[in-house]
């Protein structure tokens, strides 16, 4: 009930392209959902993140849409770029703060 | 804000020695998490703080894992009696806890390799 499951594992874009990544949560008592965005030999940095009091957030390039009676996410990456080659990691939290359970992550490729 | 950092950012140890990670959070953040993380998969939580107090531990966390927090400042996460299998990078994190709704921030990791 812990997990939190992402897909596809990885993921091959031409730049200009949209990407977009998956998740499913079953903890209904999750109430936090960020993207984290990681980099070879660094530590993952927050990207976006939602409250399933809404449906979408959007900031800049990056979206995320939330389906709560599916227990659904999704990260969409508008006008793919190279630089957004990297691993994207789903997570969700419960109790305002508490521990982050990740995905198993997406690498992410975008073609010039 | 110089963000979360970590030491040392690399280690390479022989199985059965003692190994200490040092974590200095954001200033002001009175939550600390540790987490780690092994090639291709997504960080796992191990253990986290608020001020000094340990609130959770993972049960991934053995007894030869354990993690202080003296002053409420800066974490260290010792292992002791290394073995193989704790070849990975070891991930801190901070945040304002429930004020910031659950917004943790990354440090680069500690990645650590046992002979």
């Amino acid at each position: 009930q812990q997990q939190v499951k992402q897909s596809p594992q990885s993921l091959i874009v031409q730049k200009g392209g949209i990407s977009i990544i998956n998740c499913a949560y079953e903890n209904t008592a999750f109430d936090y959902f960020p993207w984290y965005q990681q980099f070879p030999g660094k530590g993952p940095a927050l990207l976006i993140a939602i409250r399933p009091d809404v449906s979408e957030k959007k900031e800049g390039r990056f979206t995320i849409s939330f389906n709560k009676s599916a227990k659904q996410f999704s990260l969409h990456i508008m006008d793919s770029q190279p630089g957004d080659s990297a691993t994207y990691f789903c997570a969700a939290s419960q109790n305002q703060g508490g521990k982050l359970i990740f995905g198993q992550g997406t690498e992410l490729s975008v073609k010039p | 804000d110089t963000g979360v950092s970590q030491n040392p950012r690399h280690k390479i140890t022989k199985r059965g020695q003692n190994v200490t990670f040092r974590c200095d959070p954001i200033s002001e953040h009175n939550r600390l998490y540790w987490y780690r993380q092994t090639l291709g998969q997504g960080p796992e939580f191990l253990t986290y703080f608020q001020n000094e107090a340990q609130l959770e531990k993972s049960r991934l966390l053995s007894d030869r894992f354990s993690a202080e927090r003296p002053k409420g400042s800066f974490s260290t996460l010792e292992i002791q009696r290394t073995e193989q299998g704790d070849s990975a990078m070891y991930l801190c994190a901070s945040s304002l806890g429930a004020a910031a709704r659950g917004t943790q921030y990354f440090g680069p990791g500690t990645r650590l390799l046992v002979l």
